[in-house]
């Protein structure tokens, strides 16, 4: 099974900010990295696939890069907004796996 | 628009049963794979099951596989998961997401609680 840890695992930032979040997967998952992100009692959102192409509607604030087993998430301009749970997932094989989290607050 | 609905949460007993549908709309539901996902109480994401568009592929995590089976009805586009067995561990949101063309989770439904306990 693949592991996935993120890091930081909490993040204290202020607006402006420029943030960025990292995910090592224990073994090779070429480009298969998604990131979501969820705030408290809603459901996660899509940010990112395939490690770095956008989705459809998500601000271009948002970057992902990486391939292999390291990848990261940035946030170029924190925005108030994006105070949230952040999480990576790997889709290159099965079990599924999902990080642990990094959670961002205000600081 | 493209919308996810859970249904079928709620408090049972250990060893006891339930059964959570995921109503599907605004898209071809037999043309996807979808996903169950599980949050417990202020923990971190667990994927729990996938399926494929035509029921031909099912994947299960350890620590339910032999206690939950999932299944869909493409007649009535609906996503289930039937849980046996349950235990205090699979007290958690209960989340269904359909798997996009790029096999990623790109929409989510609200959730819905499951709760196991005495």
């Amino acid at each position: 099974d693949i592991q996935l840890t993120q890091s930081p695992s909490f993040l204290s930032a202020s607006v402006g900010d420029r943030v960025t979040i990292t995910c090592r997967a224990s073994q090779g998952i070429s480009s298969y990295l998604a990131w979501y992100q969820q705030k408290p009692g809603k459901a996660p959102k899509l940010l990112i696939y395939a490690a770095s192409t956008l989705q459809s509607g998500v601000p271009s604030r948002f970057s992902g890069s990486g391939s292999g087993t390291e990848f990261t998430l940035t946030i170029s301009s924190l925005q108030p907004e994006d105070f949230a749970t952040y999480y990576c997932q790997q889709l290159n094989s099965y079990p599924r796996s999902f990080g642990q989290g990094t959670k961002v607050e205000i600081k | 628009e493209v919308q996810l609905v859970e249904s079928g949460g709620g408090l049972v007993k250990p060893g006891g049963s339930l059964r959570l549908s995921c109503a599907a709309s605004g898209f071809t539901f037999s043309s996807y794979s979808m996903n169950w996902v599980r949050q417990a109480p202020g923990k971190g994401l667990e994927w729990v099951s996938s399926i494929s568009s035509s029921s031909s592929y099912i994947y299960y995590a350890d620590s339910v596989k032999g206690r939950f089976t999932i299944s869909r009805d493409n007649a009535k586009n609906s996503l289930y998961l039937q849980m046996n067995s349950l235990r205090a561990e699979d007290t958690a949101v209960y989340y269904c997401a359909r798997s996009g063309t790029t096999r990623f989770f790109d929409y989510w439904g609200q959730g819905t609680l499951v709760t196991v306990s005495s």
